[in-house]
């Protein structure tokens, strides 16, 4: 069984820019979450996709958002790029719906806004 | 107040040592305590979660949670240096709100 995958590994961007990260679920999962960890913290909520919906949403700004497709698979956008949006983001999936308690990781981006 | 308090160490302990690793929140709607381990560069392992008050075990790891001091531990015995790594505490509300609060993570350094 395949684990929740991210790609790209690393990315490097300038203040202003735009980019796109992409997850792929575990197999039989159908929601996903994004988590955004800065250097020393822990992960902090952006939002979640359940059946291709948003199903929750932290306290991001709206030049962060994300799309869920029928496969399951993900995507984080954000516009705009501000230096404190370096971070590592990551994507968890679970199964069982919105109301999964566990969570999957997978290895995450690390982004970095020069 | 955070929501989570975890003290971030770092702690370095003996091979074989008990380990105690916490943290506290203020929030007495949580209903859900995980527990996850994060390699270097890595993302979040889940090692275990409980429901509500409790101990659960699984092989060295011993989680407790006490909703009434709002104090959840997790207890590793026999520690290895394989067990060197950060861990996160994370918490949930009940019902459809999936997303997790996490702590900081506490460093934890195991010498051979």
């Amino acid at each position: 069984e395949t684990g929740v995958t991210q790609s790209p590994t690393h990315l490097i961007k300038t203040r202003g820019q735009q980019v796109t990260l992409r997850c792929s679920s575990q197999s039989g999962h159908n929601t996903v979450s994004w988590y955004q960890q800065a250097l020393g913290q822990g992960p902090q909520f952006i939002f979640q996709y359940y059946r291709e919906e948003e199903n929750g949403r932290g306290n991001f700004p709206p030049r962060f958002s994300g799309l869920q497709f029928p496969n399951y698979s993900s995507e984080l956008n954000v516009n705009a790029l501000e230096l404190d949006d370096s971070a590592l983001y990551l994507c968890a999936s679970s199964p069982s719906g919105r109301a999964s308690v566990e969570q999957y990781f997978g290895p995450g981006t690390r982004l970095t806004v020069t | 107040q955070k929501e989570v308090e975890q003290d971030p160490g770092p702690l370095s302990v003996p091979e074989g040592a008990i380990v105690s690793l916490n943290c506290t929140y203020s929030n007495s709607a949580f209903q859900y305590f995980m527990w996850y381990r994060q390699y270097s560069r890595k993302g979040p392992e889940l090692l275990m979660y409980t429901y509500s008050s409790g101990n659960k075990e699984d092989g060295r790891f011993t989680a407790q949670v006490d909703k009434s001091s709002k104090y959840i531990s997790l207890f590793i015995r026999d520690s290895q240096p394989s067990d060197s790594a950060t861990y996160l505490c994370a918490m949930r509300y009940g019902g459809s709100q999936g997303n997790l609060i996490f702590g900081k993570g506490t460093k934890l350094s195991v010498k051979p």
